[in-house]
């Protein structure tokens, strides 16, 4: 069954600690995105990565680092250097040149307290 | 800059009413337009997508769009809809090799 695993689902961070989102896909996909989903305005990407050990800024990347070791896999650190960082977070993935669209996660909600 | 702009927020219809979201898109070059649905609490749904060829294009659940290059615009619509449709709806851009951009989205709301 293929697809996008995103974890947690939902998780919880005080100020000040850095916090590591899981994106996994057994697509085959070359590409993987990160981006930040705020009521009114829509997805911002974050991050994305084309290939393995390759990864680019998007709009928003202030305060967020990812990392590609392996294909299947894309995490996204949120530092406590991230002013706002409570947010829902979608990982998707396309396959190659953007022609097809992309697929997305079920997202993780990330709150800090 | 690239750029989506979708115009409505926040749609009221009554079952059976039709649709229209507006969407917008600055673009250089080549453009590809996708609508996008999340309905609460599911993933984000590719509802259509136009790449070339006709302008007029039909996705899934009676949705279509058309693009017209002159406006640069990619109007979702469906001629009656259903309590089922709804959901937040997106549209976003890309170039062939570039990152898929998103609007603000419109959230439609539909009486029974």
């Amino acid at each position: 069954d293929g697809g996008i695993t995103q974890s947690p689902k939902y998780l919880f961070r005080k100020e000040g600690q850095n916090v590591t989102l899981s994106c996994e896909q057994n697509l085959n996909h070359d590409a993987m995105y990160w981006y930040r989903q705020d009521p009114g305005q829509g997805l911002r990407l974050i991050y994305y990565s084309q290939i393995v050990n390759d990864f680019q800024k998007g709009d928003i990347a202030e305060g967020y680092s990812v990392s590609r070791e392996k294909k299947e896999s894309f995490p996204l650190t949120v530092t406590s250097a991230q002013k706002n960082p409570t947010a829902f977070y979608l990982c998707a993935t396309s396959l190659g040149a953007n022609v097809y669209g992309y697929t997305f996660g079920s997202g993780t909600r990330l709150t800090v307290v | 800059a690239q750029s989506v702009s979708q115009h409505n927020h926040h749609v009221i219809l009554s079952e059976a009413a039709s649709l229209e979201l507006g969407c917008n898109y600055s673009y250089g070059g080549t453009v590809n337009l996708f609508w996008y649905v999340q309905y609460p609490g599911q993933h984000l749904q590719l509802l259509l997508k136009y790449f070339s060829g006709d302008p007029l294009v039909k996705g899934i659940k009676g949705f279509e769009a058309e693009f017209i290059k002159s406006k640069f615009s990619f109007n979702l619509r469906k001629p009656s809809v259903q309590w089922s449709d709804t959901a937040e709806y997106f549209c976003a851009a890309s170039s062939n090799t570039g990152k898929l951009i998103f609007g603000q989205g419109t959230t439609l709301q539909v009486k029974p």
